[in-house]
């Protein structure tokens, strides 16, 4: 079955850059793109941008240009996202589907900012 | 990007049906088709309700269902249970290669 499994739980000070990873078994990596979302505490979805693993590919929501970036692994099905922000949030990857949607999600990652 | 405009909240008795908006979808004629639907629960990750604006995948409810007008998408739950009581969120295509989600809603079953 399909399955996104993120990295656990940071701890940052601020000013310092977090590396997510996010390990994608039970189908062809290089088929989907892999979408990254943000949560602040209490606050809703906000959509990070996302990375074609197939090219390396990416795309950013402008919010996010210049502060993040998309790789990925392809030899062990791996995505990642590395962010320099002082926010603390919940980080999320899903896997965008054929209809466009995004069926599978991680568990997510929470990042704490403390100095 | 903007976010899309959803209300902060709605709520809604057992076995009412409730409807949630998300307005500012793209008007052309393909941007629907790229409207999803997601439940979220207290420290739980996003699940997908609604896809390509009306569908359900697999082992979604039929309770849940979704509509158009205009720029404004819908979902709306018939027969409201307990367990449907959660955030809800639209996601939408906006253009460039890029996608937004709505700024939620909070659904209550009173």
């Amino acid at each position: 079955q399909v399955q996104l499994v993120q990295s656990g739980a940071e701890v940052k000070k601020p000013g310092a850059s977090v590396k997510v990873s996010c390990k994608a078994s039970g189908y062809r990596f290089t088929s989907y793109y892999i979408h990254w979302v943000r949560q602040a505490p209490g606050q809703g979805l906000e959509w990070m941008g996302w990375i074609d693993p197939n090219s390396g590919g990416t795309n950013y929501a402008q919010n996010f240009q210049g502060w993040v970036t998309m790789t990925r692994d392809t030899s062990i099905s791996t995505a990642y996202m590395e962010l320099r922000s002082d926010d603390t949030a919940v980080y999320y990857c899903a896997r965008e589907e054929d209809n466009s949607s995004l069926q599978y999600w991680g568990q997510g990652t929470l990042v704490t900012v403390s100095s | 990007q903007s976010a899309l405009t959803q209300p902060a909240s709605v709520s809604g008795s057992p076995g009412q049906s409730i409807t949630i908006s998300c307005t500012g979808i793209s008007s052309d004629g393909g941007s629907y088709k790229l409207v999803s639907w997601y439940q979220q629960h207290p420290g739980k990750a996003p699940k997908l309700m609604i896809y390509e604006g009306s569908k359900w995948p697999s082992g979604v409810s039929n309770r849940f269902s979704g509509s158009k007008s205009g720029n404004t998408a819908s979902l709306t739950i018939s027969g409201l249970q307990a367990e449907d009581e959660a955030d809800y969120f639209c996601f939408s295509y906006a253009g460039s290669n890029t996608w937004v989600f709505g700024g939620g809603t909070k659904l209550t079953v009173l």
